[in-house]
């Protein structure tokens, strides 16, 4: 099972662009990478997922390099309502996993500042 | 299109009794996901449901059970409630696609506290 390292805690200002970095060195052939976002006593929301290189929606960006040991989410020019927590998961997990367990560890606990 | 919907919001018990948690999944997903998030933790696996049966199971007691209807939605039940019970539960689905498991989508959670 792969597991993931990201920063416990960010802190940015309005309007700027935010990049969270995830490790996860021993990612399976399989694993996608995910990210959810988390507001206080809510459900995780699902951001973005990726296999390789660059996924971007309206939302976020995600980055992945060749190796795939490593994730980028992108958050660019940030407000004050995205400040939540973020998580990164990779492997056994949703798509690409046919088992659909999902593995929270204890995510990135952006702050934007006025 | 409806996302994922649980009931109740609150809910607030003592110990040792037994409660129920309800899921309605997203429209067109048949699996179905719990989990367990404790305050300040990232959510845990409690098991998941396909086809009416528990597919796998997390590290959680038996006291933590379920079940899935044939409209896929699902119950959550948790008997002789321990203080460490108090926790938000969420409820996550998902479709399987050709026996792969896809994007899970959350609902907004059951808090629930265990006096």
């Amino acid at each position: 099972l792969a597991k993931t390292t990201q920063p416990i805690s960010m802190d940015s200002y309005e309007g700027q662009e935010v990049n969270i970095t995830c490790s996860h060195n021993n990612i399976a052939t399989n694993d996608y990478i995910t990210w959810y976002q988390q507001f206080p006593s809510q459900g995780p929301r699902f951001i973005i997922q990726g296999y390789k290189t660059k996924v971007t929606n309206e939302v976020a960006s995600l980055f992945i390099p060749a190796d795939r040991k490593s994730s980028t989410l992108s958050l660019p020019r940030v407000s004050l309502s995205d400040t939540a927590v973020y998580y990164c998961l990779v492997g056994d997990e949703g798509r690409g996993s046919t088992l659909g367990r999902l593995y929270f560890g204890r995510g990135t606990q952006l702050t934007v500042w006025p | 299109d409806a996302g994922v919907t649980q009931s109740p919001t609150h809910l607030i018990k003592t110990r040792g009794q037994q409660v129920t948690l309800r899921c309605s999944p997203k429209s067109g997903h048949d699996t179905v996901s719990w989990y367990q998030q404790a305050l300040g933790q990232g959510p845990q696996f409690i098991f998941q449901y396909y086809e009416e049966e528990e597919r796998q199971r997390g590290n959680f007691p038996d006291r933590f059970s379920g079940h899935q209807f044939p409209n896929y939605s699902s119950e959550l039940n948790v008997n002789a409630l321990l203080l460490g019970d108090s926790a938000l539960y969420l409820c996550a689905s998902s479709a399987q696609l050709a026996g792969v498991a896809d994007t899970q989508y959350f609902g907004p959670g059951t808090r629930l506290t265990v006096l």
